[in-house]
Protein backbone atom coordinates (compact mmCIF):
# COMPACT_ATOMS: atom_id res chain seq x y z
CA UNK A 1 0.00 0.00 0.00
CA UNK A 2 0.97 3.30 -0.73
CA UNK A 3 -0.49 5.45 2.00
CA UNK A 4 -0.90 9.03 1.43
CA UNK A 5 0.09 10.10 -2.18
CA UNK A 6 1.03 13.59 -2.61
CA UNK A 7 2.02 15.78 -5.87
CA UNK A 8 3.87 17.74 -6.75
CA UNK A 9 6.70 17.05 -4.65
CA UNK A 10 8.07 20.56 -5.56
CA UNK A 11 6.56 23.25 -6.88
CA UNK A 12 7.81 27.34 -7.44
CA UNK A 13 5.28 29.83 -7.98
CA UNK A 14 5.07 33.20 -9.28
CA UNK A 15 2.99 35.72 -7.54
CA UNK A 16 -0.78 35.24 -8.53
CA UNK A 17 -0.49 32.35 -10.39
CA UNK A 18 -2.41 29.08 -9.42
CA UNK A 19 -2.16 25.59 -8.64
CA UNK A 20 -3.65 22.46 -7.16
CA UNK A 21 -1.53 20.07 -4.86
CA UNK A 22 -3.35 16.43 -4.97
CA UNK A 23 -3.45 13.87 -2.46
CA UNK A 24 -4.94 10.17 -2.75
CA UNK A 25 -4.84 7.84 0.13
CA UNK A 26 -5.64 4.09 -0.40
CA UNK A 27 -6.72 3.17 3.08
CA UNK A 28 -10.34 3.47 2.92
CA UNK A 29 -10.34 6.61 5.12
CA UNK A 30 -13.15 8.68 6.24
CA UNK A 31 -11.53 11.81 7.20
CA UNK A 32 -8.28 14.23 5.10
CA UNK A 33 -6.45 16.90 5.58
CA UNK A 34 -4.38 19.81 4.41
CA UNK A 35 -1.42 21.04 6.94
CA UNK A 36 1.07 23.71 6.29
CA UNK A 37 4.59 23.29 8.40
CA UNK A 38 6.74 26.85 8.49
CA UNK A 39 9.89 26.79 10.55
CA UNK A 40 9.49 27.18 14.51
CA UNK A 41 5.41 26.85 13.94
CA UNK A 42 4.93 23.37 13.74
CA UNK A 43 2.11 22.55 11.35
CA UNK A 44 -1.32 24.24 11.00
CA UNK A 45 -4.32 23.06 9.85
CA UNK A 46 -5.79 24.72 6.94
CA UNK A 47 -8.91 22.60 5.91
CA UNK A 48 -10.44 19.22 6.49
CA UNK A 49 -12.89 16.73 5.21
CA UNK A 50 -14.41 14.72 7.87
CA UNK A 51 -16.35 12.58 5.76
CA UNK A 52 -17.02 11.98 1.78
CA UNK A 53 -18.99 15.46 0.99
CA UNK A 54 -18.12 17.23 3.50
CA UNK A 55 -14.90 19.92 4.05
CA UNK A 56 -14.53 22.40 6.95
CA UNK A 57 -12.39 25.85 7.41
CA UNK A 58 -9.25 25.01 9.68
CA UNK A 59 -6.88 27.18 11.80
CA UNK A 60 -5.33 28.82 8.34
CA UNK A 61 -7.58 28.67 5.46
CA UNK A 62 -7.31 32.16 3.58
CA UNK A 63 -5.72 32.29 0.57
CA UNK A 64 -6.88 28.25 -0.44
CA UNK A 65 -9.52 26.28 -1.38
CA UNK A 66 -10.28 22.35 -0.96
CA UNK A 67 -12.46 19.93 -3.02
CA UNK A 68 -12.80 16.07 -1.68
CA UNK A 69 -13.17 14.68 -5.10
CA UNK A 70 -14.29 11.38 -3.76
CA UNK A 71 -13.38 9.12 -0.53
CA UNK A 72 -9.48 9.14 -2.16
CA UNK A 73 -8.89 12.50 -3.09
CA UNK A 74 -8.60 15.36 -1.54
CA UNK A 75 -7.21 18.37 -3.45
CA UNK A 76 -5.77 21.57 -2.02
CA UNK A 77 -5.76 24.85 -4.79
CA UNK A 78 -4.53 28.25 -4.20
CA UNK A 79 -6.25 30.25 -6.28
CA UNK A 80 -3.87 33.28 -6.26
CA UNK A 81 -0.88 32.70 -4.78
CA UNK A 82 1.20 35.43 -2.62
CA UNK A 83 5.06 34.98 -0.98
CA UNK A 84 3.16 34.05 2.42
CA UNK A 85 2.16 30.74 1.12
CA UNK A 86 5.45 29.46 0.56
CA UNK A 87 5.65 26.31 2.66
CA UNK A 88 5.89 22.41 3.02
CA UNK A 89 2.24 21.27 2.23
CA UNK A 90 0.99 17.97 4.15
CA UNK A 91 -1.93 16.12 2.98
CA UNK A 92 -2.95 13.33 5.95
CA UNK A 93 -5.97 10.93 6.57
CA UNK A 94 -7.12 9.23 9.53
CA UNK A 95 -10.05 5.91 9.78
CA UNK A 96 -12.67 8.08 11.69
CA UNK A 97 -13.04 11.78 12.43
CA UNK A 98 -14.65 11.83 15.92
CA UNK A 99 -14.42 9.62 18.48
CA UNK A 100 -12.98 9.23 21.93
CA UNK A 101 -9.43 7.69 20.86
CA UNK A 102 -8.79 9.77 17.61
CA UNK A 103 -6.05 11.25 16.80
CA UNK A 104 -3.99 8.97 14.75
CA UNK A 105 -3.01 10.42 11.46
CA UNK A 106 -1.31 9.12 8.47
CA UNK A 107 0.31 11.43 7.07
CA UNK A 108 2.21 12.30 3.07
CA UNK A 109 5.73 12.80 2.16
CA UNK A 110 5.02 16.93 1.85
CA UNK A 111 4.87 19.13 -0.81
CA UNK A 112 7.70 21.86 -0.82
CA UNK A 113 5.93 25.04 -2.36
CA UNK A 114 7.90 28.25 -3.40
CA UNK A 115 6.10 31.51 -4.47
CA UNK A 116 8.21 34.41 -5.57
CA UNK B 1 -8.48 27.34 21.67
CA UNK B 2 -5.84 25.21 22.50
CA UNK B 3 -2.32 25.21 21.88
CA UNK B 4 0.87 23.50 22.34
CA UNK B 5 4.24 24.55 23.38
CA UNK B 6 7.29 23.12 23.17
CA UNK B 7 10.31 24.70 24.80
CA UNK B 8 13.02 23.35 23.25
CA UNK B 9 13.53 24.57 19.71
CA UNK B 10 16.91 22.87 18.75
CA UNK B 11 18.61 19.73 21.09
CA UNK B 12 22.23 18.39 19.95
CA UNK B 13 23.26 15.31 21.95
CA UNK B 14 25.99 12.55 21.67
CA UNK B 15 24.93 9.44 21.19
CA UNK B 16 23.89 7.33 24.20
CA UNK B 17 23.20 10.49 25.99
CA UNK B 18 19.41 10.70 27.55
CA UNK B 19 16.92 13.11 26.26
CA UNK B 20 13.97 14.45 27.43
CA UNK B 21 11.36 16.95 24.94
CA UNK B 22 9.07 19.24 26.70
CA UNK B 23 5.36 19.85 25.86
CA UNK B 24 3.18 22.00 27.40
CA UNK B 25 -0.66 22.18 26.25
CA UNK B 26 -3.41 24.63 27.62
CA UNK B 27 -6.86 23.61 27.57
CA UNK B 28 -9.13 23.18 30.18
CA UNK B 29 -11.08 19.33 29.43
CA UNK B 30 -10.06 16.32 28.60
CA UNK B 31 -7.34 15.60 25.62
CA UNK B 32 -5.78 13.37 23.73
CA UNK B 33 -1.86 13.64 23.09
CA UNK B 34 0.45 12.82 20.90
CA UNK B 35 3.87 12.46 19.94
CA UNK B 36 5.26 12.61 16.09
CA UNK B 37 8.19 11.94 14.74
CA UNK B 38 9.58 13.41 11.18
CA UNK B 39 12.93 11.65 10.29
CA UNK B 40 15.31 13.25 7.95
CA UNK B 41 13.04 13.20 4.17
CA UNK B 42 10.67 10.97 5.62
CA UNK B 43 7.04 11.90 6.20
CA UNK B 44 5.25 12.73 10.36
CA UNK B 45 4.95 9.46 11.53
CA UNK B 46 3.49 8.64 15.12
CA UNK B 47 5.95 7.79 17.85
CA UNK B 48 3.62 7.22 20.89
CA UNK B 49 -0.25 8.64 22.25
CA UNK B 50 -2.41 8.99 25.59
CA UNK B 51 -5.61 8.54 25.28
CA UNK B 52 -6.82 7.53 28.97
CA UNK B 53 -4.90 4.92 31.65
CA UNK B 54 -1.82 4.96 32.95
CA UNK B 55 -0.03 8.32 32.17
CA UNK B 56 3.42 6.64 31.38
CA UNK B 57 3.06 5.59 28.04
CA UNK B 58 5.48 3.64 25.45
CA UNK B 59 5.84 4.23 21.63
CA UNK B 60 8.10 2.82 19.05
CA UNK B 61 11.89 2.72 19.41
CA UNK B 62 12.26 2.98 22.98
CA UNK B 63 10.48 6.05 23.49
CA UNK B 64 7.73 6.89 26.46
CA UNK B 65 6.08 9.91 27.67
CA UNK B 66 4.73 10.68 30.58
CA UNK B 67 1.29 13.00 31.33
CA UNK B 68 1.28 14.86 34.17
CA UNK B 69 -2.38 16.15 34.22
CA UNK B 70 -1.85 19.38 36.70
CA UNK B 71 1.28 20.69 34.85
CA UNK B 72 -0.52 20.26 31.32
CA UNK B 73 2.53 18.80 30.12
CA UNK B 74 3.39 15.48 28.04
CA UNK B 75 7.23 15.14 28.10
CA UNK B 76 8.89 12.64 25.73
CA UNK B 77 11.97 10.70 26.72
CA UNK B 78 14.26 8.45 25.66
CA UNK B 79 16.98 7.12 28.02
CA UNK B 80 19.81 6.77 25.35
CA UNK B 81 19.46 7.99 22.26
CA UNK B 82 21.76 6.67 18.96
CA UNK B 83 22.29 8.29 15.75
CA UNK B 84 18.81 7.63 13.98
CA UNK B 85 17.22 9.46 16.60
CA UNK B 86 18.09 12.30 14.94
CA UNK B 87 14.57 13.77 13.92
CA UNK B 88 12.35 16.75 14.34
CA UNK B 89 9.51 16.02 17.04
CA UNK B 90 6.26 17.28 17.25
CA UNK B 91 3.88 17.45 20.49
CA UNK B 92 0.39 17.22 19.12
CA UNK B 93 -3.23 17.64 21.38
CA UNK B 94 -7.02 17.14 20.45
CA UNK B 95 -9.81 17.84 22.47
CA UNK B 96 -11.39 14.09 23.18
CA UNK B 97 -14.40 13.39 21.59
CA UNK B 98 -14.23 16.94 19.15
CA UNK B 99 -12.94 15.35 16.18
CA UNK B 100 -9.37 15.24 14.91
CA UNK B 101 -8.38 18.93 14.70
CA UNK B 102 -4.68 17.89 16.34
CA UNK B 103 -3.08 21.11 17.05
CA UNK B 104 0.85 20.88 16.79
CA UNK B 105 3.33 22.32 18.64
CA UNK B 106 6.29 24.22 16.97
CA UNK B 107 8.86 20.89 16.62
CA UNK B 108 11.86 20.34 18.26
CA UNK B 109 15.21 19.61 16.44
CA UNK B 110 17.02 16.85 17.65
CA UNK B 111 20.22 16.31 16.46
CA UNK B 112 22.51 13.58 17.87
CA UNK B 113 25.93 13.29 17.50
CA UNK B 114 27.80 9.76 16.54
Amino acid sequence: NAGVTQTPKFQVLKTGQSMTLQCAQDMNHNSMYWYRQDPGMGLRLIYYSASEGTTDKGEVPNGYNVSRLNKREFSLRLESAAPSQTSVYFCASSEVWTGIDTGELFFGEGSRLTVL
Amino acid sequence: AQSVSQHNHHVILSEAASLELGCNYSYGGTVNLFWYVQYPGQHLQLLLKYFSGDPLVKGIKGFEAEFIKSKFSFNLRKPSVQWSDTAEYFCAVTPKAAGNKLTFGGGTRVLVKP
